[in-house]
């Protein structure tokens, strides 16, 4: 099984800054031709998840472009740049190239 | 696209829960669907998954033997099983559809359900 660490635990960030997250995995994600099969997803309080990249850095339908996300291989990051009020919860990435798994998260929040 | 669950609740541990999840606003049949669930205060954590057709079904290790997925494409809906109910199963559980841009680019967990709670309790 592939595990996912992510890091930092929390980060305390005002809006408009910006954000870098850290996943690694325990072992080489699986690929295709777009990317790694690594996923982020944002959830709020109350709420399911939602897709936000897939295949390391291919935004999904309706996200803004402050999003971002890049790596290859082991190492994985997520950036969100300009922090909006909206973008503060929890972030997780996702491999789905073997089996599935997730990260353990990463809390944003208002320093 | 909707998801809805149902069928969670309270139950004692060492007994067995029937999860369901109503599709609607696509072709369900044409579509990998899955399961994926989150104890309280705690991160996601995948269950179960099944191919369009329920060909081919993937579990979890924590879960394997004891819950079955399963779908019926007739009534557009996906089922989780869940036998010999451990107290550390206690989660939202949600039902999640992937989407797929091509034979090989998927879009994991696209589209999720709004959740369903299941606390296994004495």
């Amino acid at each position: 099984e592939i595990v996912l660490t992510q890091s930092p635990g929390t980060l305390s960030l005002s809006p408009g800054e910006s954000a870098t997250l850290s996943c690694r995995a325990s072992q080489s994600v699986s690929s295709n031709y777009l990317g790694w099969y690594l996923a982020w997803y944002q959830q709020k309080r109350g709420q399911a998840p939602r897709l936000l990249i897939h295949a390391t850095s291919n935004r999904a339908t309706g996200v803004p472009d402050r999003f971002s996300g890049s790596g290859s291989g082991t190492d994985f990051n997520l950036t969100i740049s300009r922090l909006e009020p909206e973008d503060f919860a929890v972030y997780y990435c996702h491999q789905y190239g073997d089996s599935r798994t997730f990260g353990q998260g990463t809390r944003v929040q208002v320093k | 696209v909707q998801l809805v669950e149902s069928g969670g609740g309270v139950v004692q541990p060492g007994r067995s829960l029937r999860l369901s999840c109503a599709a609607s606003g696509f072709t369900f049949s044409s579509y990998d669907m899955h399961w994926v669930r989150q104890a309280p205060g705690k991160g996601l954590e995948w269950v179960a998954g099944t191919s369009y057709d329920g060909s081919n079904k993937y579990y979890a290790e924590s879960v394997k033997g004891r819950f079955t997925i399963s779908r019926d494409n007739s009534k557009n809906t996906l089922y989780l099983q869940m036998n010999s109910l451990r107290p550390e199963d206690t989660s939202v559980y949600y039902c999640a559809r992937d989407g797929r841009l091509s034979m090989v680019v998927i879009l994991p967990f696209e589209y999720w359900g709004q959740g369903i709670q299941v606390t296994v309790s004495s």
